[in-house]
């Protein structure tokens, strides 16, 4: 297995740009996230999804798109890049938890600067 | 609504000394509780988890926590650090309920030194 696997492993854009992260997990699993990682705020959700066809909002999902048309894959479109935007993205899968807790697996990250 | 705090975001010692990483959380109903690490230029992997049952978790690489529910505490221990454990460390929350919705503290770098 090859796990959850995200490109690029980085990014520059200007801002006003578009670009979609891709996000692929191998593991049959039902829940998938993206997550942003930045200095000093730990990692905050900005989408999730628990199945193909279902996302919803996170924390910060202001200025990201999502859909999940499939069970493998969870790509995160920014339409219009900002200097805001610039971080590092995580993308995490897991199975359905139900009443007890399944492990999240996290991506290596995309790296992503926005001038 | 649930937070995490951990307190430090630096915590500087020596190899084979003793470390304590500090977690706190806020929350009104029954949660789950993890620790996470990040090595240099990775994702992050669970270290350990606490869902119920017995207060004191540990890992396969000889960290240990400890939750305290009258502190909301869940401090992370290891009696002897190597090298190979400097890394971002990084304290996280969930509701025993729907989507697994992970809070995570804002994370503390451990660097050890020779």
């Amino acid at each position: 297995n090859a796990g959850v696997t995200q490109t690029p492993k980085f990014q520059v854009l200007k801002t006003g740009q578009s670009m979609t992260l891709q996000c692929a997990q191998d593991m049959n699993h039902e829940y998938m996230s993206w997550y942003r990682q930045d200095p000093g705020m730990g990692l905050r959700l900005i989408h999730y999804s628990v199945g193909a066809g279902i996302t919803d909002k996170g924390e910060v999902p202001n200025g990201y798109n999502v859909s999940r048309s499939t069970t493998e894959d969870f790509p995160l479109r920014l339409l219009s890049a900002a200097p805001s935007q610039t971080s590092v993205y995580f993308c995490a899968s897991s199975t359905r938890g139900g009443a007890s807790y399944n492990e999240q697996f996290f991506g290596p990250g995309t790296r992503l600067t926005v001038l | 609504a649930q937070s995490v705090t951990q307190l430090d975001s630096q915590v500087p010692v020596f190899e084979e000394a003793p470390v304590e990483l500090r977690c706190n959380y806020s929350s009104s109903v029954s949660v789950y509780l993890f620790w996470y690490v990040q090595y240099p230029n990775q994702g992050l992997q669970l270290l350990l988890k606490y869902l119920s049952g017995s207060t004191l978790v540990e890992s396969i690489n000889g960290f240990e926590a400890e939750f305290n529910k009258s502190q909301t505490s869940f401090h992370l221990r290891k009696p002897s650090v190597h090298i190979s454990d400097t890394a971002e460390y990084f304290c996280a929350v969930r509701l025993n309920t729907g989507f697994q919705k992970l809070v995570f503290g804002t994370g503390t770098r451990l660097l050890v030194s020779p």
